[in-house]
């Protein structure tokens, strides 16, 4: 079964710095790669997706992710972060089977706290 | 021009007594998700309807049931309520479950008492 590893349960940046979310995943192909954002209360955003092809995407709110085959990681990046960054990130694999659609498979989440 | 709504936003029941979900979405969607959101953990998928056709997570407990009368709404009912099942409950929504972002609604979130 596939499984996502994000290794950071919290991180602190300071407003205006570089942020990058580690996502490592465990599947025998090629998955599809998922970064969602949720604020406190909230339902889940997405951020961004892959798929295939090209392995660095963009995403809403000047997010990036790269896939990096060889490593089986995904990390989300920013080159400067907002306050209102501030919330949980979920890195997410996606299994399809079939025709049918199996959901996806959520990391445990990291929190991202933004220092002024 | 919300698209994935679900009611209530918050719910307290009774320990035992039967609680329903709901959950509707105006994207004409053929799939959708119930995931389960427990505190500071991931959100986990309980089930899902790829049109009427129902799939159950095999880990899923059958206190958890869910009904699709039509597209646009699926209902998620918990028969006898326990302490452990206070959560945050999920509804997604996805065009086709292939290569398709999933669309979540808002969450509700269940007390029991």
């Amino acid at each position: 079964a596939q499984s996502v590893t994000q290794p950071d349960i919290h991180i602190t940046v300071s407003e205006g710095a570089s942020l990058e979310l580690r996502c490592n995943y465990s599947y025998g192909a090629t998955p599809y790669l998922f970064w969602y954002v949720q604020s406190p209360g909230q339902g889940l955003q997405l951020l961004l997706k892959y798929f295939s092809g090209d392995t660095l995407v963009q995403g809403i709110k000047g997010f990036e992710a790269e896939f990096k085959r060889s490593q089986s990681s995904f990390n989300l990046r920013k080159p400067s972060v907002h306050w209102s960054d501030a919330a949980e990130y979920f890195c997410a694999v996606g299994l399809w089977s079939g025709g049918g659609a199996d959901g996806l498979t959520f990391g445990k989440g990291t929190h991202l706290i933004i220092q002024p | 021009d919300a698209m994935v709504i679900q009611n209530p936003r918050y719910q307290v029941t009774q320990f035992g007594k039967p609680v329903t979900l709901s959950c509707s979405q105006t994207l004409n969607h053929n799939v959708m998700y119930w995931y389960q959101q427990k505190s500071s953990q991931a959100p986990k998928l309980l089930f899902h309807y790829y049109d009427k056709d129902f799939n159950n997570e095999a880990d899923t407990p059958d206190n958890f049931q869910s009904r699709r009368p039509n597209t646009s709404f699926c209902f998620l009912d918990i028969r006898s309520p326990g302490l452990g099942d206070a959560a945050m409950y999920l509804c997604a929504t996805s065009r086709d479950g292939r290569k398709a972002e999933a669309f979540f609604g808002q969450g509700t979130r269940l007390t029991v008492v």
